[in-house]
């Protein structure tokens, strides 16, 4: 089953625009992973933030995640016509669990970047 | 290239058969995972290994195995296959110790499965 929800599940917007996706979860989360997907090929990692975080960068990517909405975002910005996939937002779940170390995905944002 | 392997890259077979997906993790990871992915059900979770033992299993079903080996490679082996086991399978590996260290988890390129 999934473990949360991605908000919006499709968006298409112009080169150079911010692209924000969000996601939610439903358990404690030990971290939470940002993934990257162009059609039929594999999941590429962007970022991990773990759950005593509330930000992160890298490149133009930005993570927040506010554990007590249990909600994260991910906002690409100056989009490029290359950005273009779908995204996962993906939990690991707190400690106590008997769940390991997987990751539980969202059902993705499917993000469009006109040139 | 995240430096897990999978093999084959596409496999067509027919219904009732058995074929087996092989991943290499990267180097130094100890743990492996696979994954399913199809249209209606999304990503799932099947299993995780952890030097070389069983560490959790997901909606993986009887008649699919896995094994991970002293080498720490690992084989996902889907027998009597059905129609709806079509998807595209990933493996993915971490250097995890155990639940959640906030080890990143990498993603393989996926084995397309065809059941016809």
């Amino acid at each position: 089953s999934q473990q949360g929800e991605e908000d919006p599940q499709a968006l298409s917007i112009q080169e150079g625009e911010n692209a924000t996706m969000n996601c939610s979860y439903k358990t404690s989360i030990n971290n939470l992973q940002w993934y990257r997907q162009n059609s039929g090929r594999g999941l590429v990692h962007l970022i991990l933030i773990r759950s005593n975080e509330r930000e992160k960068h890298s490149g133009r990517l930005r993570v927040t995640l506010d554990t007590s909405k249990k909600s994260s975002s991910l906002l690409i910005t100056a989009s490029r016509a290359a950005d273009t996939a779908s995204y996962f937002c993906a939990t690991v779940g707190g400690w106590g669990e008997t769940s390991g170390s997987r990751l539980t995905f969202g059902e993705g944002t499917q993000l469009t970047v006109n040139p | 290239d995240s430096g897990v392997t999978q093999t084959p890259k596409h496999l067509i077979t027919a219904t009732g058969q058995r074929v087996t997906l092989r991943c290499s993790p990267r180097s130094g990871d100890l743990s492996v995972y696979w994954y399913q992915q199809s249209l209606d059900q999304g990503l799932q979770f099947l299993i995780q290994y952890y030097n070389g033992e069983e560490r959790a299993k997901g909606n993986i079903l009887e008649r699919f195995s896995a094994q991970q080996f002293p080498d720490l490679h690992s084989e996902l082996n889907l027998s009597s296959l059905e129609l709806g086991d079509s998807a595209l399978y990933f493996c993915a590996s971490s250097v995890d110790v155990i639940r959640g260290t906030g080890n990143t988890i990498y993603f393989g390129e996926g084995s397309w499965l065809t059941v016809v």
